[in-house]
């Protein structure tokens, strides 16, 4: 069964401290792991895809790296309208020409001035 | 691009009663649409997959006669949940994939926050 695991479950910054969040998963067959953003009553944002080991990607002050078990969501600078709750998700080969998506429950960041 | 359109918003209904929520994937086509229910703190959980001129894919413990999904044109899938209890309050979440490549990301909707009393 393909798992998805997000930490920390929350995490508060100062405006202007950089942190990372993680993301690992056990997937047979990754077919790539997404990472979105959702802020409150709302649907998520899609960020970045990452497609393999080694892989980055840069948005902003938002860099999403990937490993063969985990990927990380590095914030640098953080401002307060980063907050949001960040959520990633893998998706995997699940026979029969489809493919199946599962997501973390979130990161809940909060930038404080 | 790719704006995927969900309506309403809230809704507040009555138990016994029925709610349709629409999804419209405003500046693409859609083969395939998924819906997903999000309870407080907890991750998004696919409900069923909806198929454009087909019957939708429904995840294991979803009941389909619950919860009817209509996919009749490639921009728009409805969801109904039928005879609503106070359980089925939550927040649904319709999402669209822009390319039809399986790799895709999917887009998602704003949500609809659904509250039966």
């Amino acid at each position: 069964e393909d798992q998805v695991t997000q930490s920390p479950e929350a995490l508060r910054l100062q405006e202007g401290e950089s942190s990372s969040l993680n993301c690992s998963y056990t997937v047979s067959g990754l077919r790539g792991l997404f990472w979105y953003r959702q802020d409150p009553g709302k649907g998520p944002e899609f960020l970045f895809t990452l497609y393999s080991a080694g892989e980055e990607k840069e948005k902003e002050r938002l860099k999403a790296t990937l490993t063969k078990k985990e990927s990380f969501l590095h914030i640098t600078a953080p401002k307060p309208e980063d907050s949001a709750t960040y959520l990633c998700a893998v998706q995997a080969y699940s026979g029969a020409g489809s493919y199946q998506l599962t997501f973390g429950k979130g990161t809940k960041l909060s930038v404080i001035p | 691009g790719a704006v995927v359109s969900q309506h309403p918003s809230w809704v507040i209904c009555k138990s016994g009663t029925s709610v349709k929520i629409e999804c419209r994937s405003l500046d693409f086509q859609a083969t395939t649409m998924f819906w997903y229910r999000q309870f407080p703190k907890q991750s998004l959980m696919l409900m069923a997959t909806s198929n454009e001129g087909s019957k939708a894919t429904y995840e294991q413990g979803v009941e389909k006669d619950k919860f009817l999904i209509n996919h009749a044109s490639l921009t728009l899938s409805t969801l109904t949940v039928t005879s609503a209890h106070p359980e089925d309050s939550s927040f649904y979440i319709c999402s669209a994939r822009a390319l039809d490549r399986q790799n895709s990301p999917l887009h998602f909707g704003n949500g609809t926050r659904l509250t039966v009393t």
